[in-house]
């Protein structure tokens, strides 16, 4: 079974104070990694996807990158309209759907 | 390009009474998903569509849920009757094919049983 943990459920950074979000997996063999931003009241919105380790795609103040067991989101210099949840979903060979984390709630104090 | 569209955007109803949900994807997106949310979790995956065929429903309440797509286009979620642990968000998503490309959100709704 598909599974995806998120790490910190929360985090309050500064304006400015970049951080790293982590999302580690575990699936029989992985089709796609994806990053979705979800701001309250809203279905999640499409970040990034990643299909293979060692890959790395970058967005404004974020970066993700891909390792065999685990995902990092950075944030670059925060501000505060990035704050938001940040969610991590996993697509393995065998299914189509995306199986997902909780979430990492971010809030950035201006 | 529209999005997703999903209506009502809110609905609250009593226990043991029913409901449906609403969803048009994005045109020409053949695969259409509908996920759960519960408060502070990340989405579940209830029902997914190709076409108008299901491909998984393994995660989907049988006894209280069901879903359609006719004519491989719009599709409704109905829950009946409802339970009080049903209160969630309720996603819908598509996408233009089985892998996923284009994955799409739209806005939910939200349904609390009281």
């Amino acid at each position: 079974e598909d599974q995806v943990t998120q790490s910190p459920e929360a985090l309050r950074l500064q304006e400015g104070e970049s951080s790293s979000l982590n999302c580690s997996y575990t699936v029989s063999g992985l089709r796609g990694l994806f990053w979705y931003r979800q701001d309250p009241g809203k279905g999640p919105e499409f970040l990034f996807t990643l299909y293979s380790a060692g890959e790395e795609k970058e967005k404004e103040r974020l970066k993700a990158t891909l390792t065999k067991k685990e995902s990092f989101l950075h944030i670059t210099a925060p501000k505060p309209e990035d704050s938001a949840t940040y969610l991590c979903a996993v697509q393995s060979t065998g299914r189509r759907a995306l199986t997902f984390g909780s979430g990492t709630r971010l809030q950035v104090q201006p | 390009e529209a999005g997703v569209a999903q209506s009502p955007r809110y609905k609250i109803i009593e226990k043991r009474q029913s409901v449906a949900f609403w969803c048009n994807p994005i045109s020409g997106h053949a695969t259409l998903y509908w996920y759960q949310q519960i408060l502070g979790q990340g989405p579940k995956l209830l029902i997914q569509f190709q076409n108008n065929g299901v491909v998984d429903d393994s995660q989907l309440p049988k006894d209280r849920f069901s879903a359609e797509r006719l004519k491989g286009v719009d599709s409704t979620l109905k829950i009946q009757p409802a339970k009080l642990e049903d209160s969630a968000v309720y996603l819908c998503a598509s996408s233009l094919d089985p892998t996923g490309y284009g994955y799409t959100f739209g806005s939910g709704t939200r349904l609390t049983v009281v």
